[in-house]
């Protein structure tokens, strides 16, 4: 099975710090995402990578960046945390080819920022 | 742009009840549509998908049809468990962007 791995699952942080939230997969995934889960929300798209070295911003980028220099390994980064970026992130990952089939999930990172 | 639209919850439902979560869009082209599922503490899963117009998603006792239509993929079963308790989400996808998910749905299921 394909398992999608995320370093943390609750994080506490201080407004204005800097956070990484590591991703992994383990199945040789061309794709991968960051997506970020709220209350009434659903789920909002916040970066996603296609290849090593690319990325491509979603659908809510501002106050995040992502680094993806191997294959197996999406970061996203918080560059100075607030208050407002208290929320759960998930990462997904996918084959290539056909781009939008079936994601597989990580587990989530329940980040608080005080 | 793509968009999805699922009824609000939570939906509580007794056990062996019959379910339906509503679900419509909005997209451009051609746009396959899924049903994801999220339980307690984990992250989402692929409940079922469809790829074209009319065709019908099923899994775990689950289904759903593709309505060009009516522009919907409701999802439906007809007898619940407790253990279906979760967070469903409609998404789509069309062309090569990634999904759209829509809100998400929670149902709990009493015994």
């Amino acid at each position: 099975d394909v398992k999608v791995t995320q370093s943390s699952r609750y994080l506490v942080k201080r407004t204005g710090e800097k956070v990484f939230l590591e991703c992994v997969q383990d199945m040789d995934h061309e794709n991968m995402f960051w997506y970020r889960q709220d209350p009434g929300l659903g789920l909002r798209l916040i970066y996603f990578s296609y290849d090593v070295k690319m990325k491509e911003k979603g659908d809510i980028p501002e106050g995040y960046s992502v680094s993806r220099e191997k294959k197996e390994r999406f970061s996203l980064i918080l560059e100075s945390a607030s208050t407002n970026q208290t929320s759960m992130y998930l990462c997904a990952s996918s084959l290539p080819g056909n781009r939008n089939e079936k994601l597989f999930f990580g587990s989530g990172t329940q980040l608080s920022v005080l | 742009g793509n968009s999805v639209t699922q009824m609000e919850g939570p939906v509580t439902l007794s056990e062996e009840a019959f379910l339906t979560i509503n679900c419509t869009y909005t997209a451009t082209g051609y746009p396959s549509l899924f049903w994801y599922v999220q339980y307690p503490g984990e992250g989402l899963q692929l409940l079922l998908k469809a790829t074209k117009a009319d065709d019908k998603g099923s899994n775990k006792g689950f289904e759903a049809t593709y309505r060009k239509e009516t522009t919907s993929f409701h999802l439906e079963k007809g007898s619940v468990q407790v253990s279906d308790s979760a967070v469903y989400f409609c998404a789509l996808s069309s062309g090569n962007t990634p999904l759209v998910f829509g809100k998400g749905t929670r149902l709990s299921v009493i015994a």
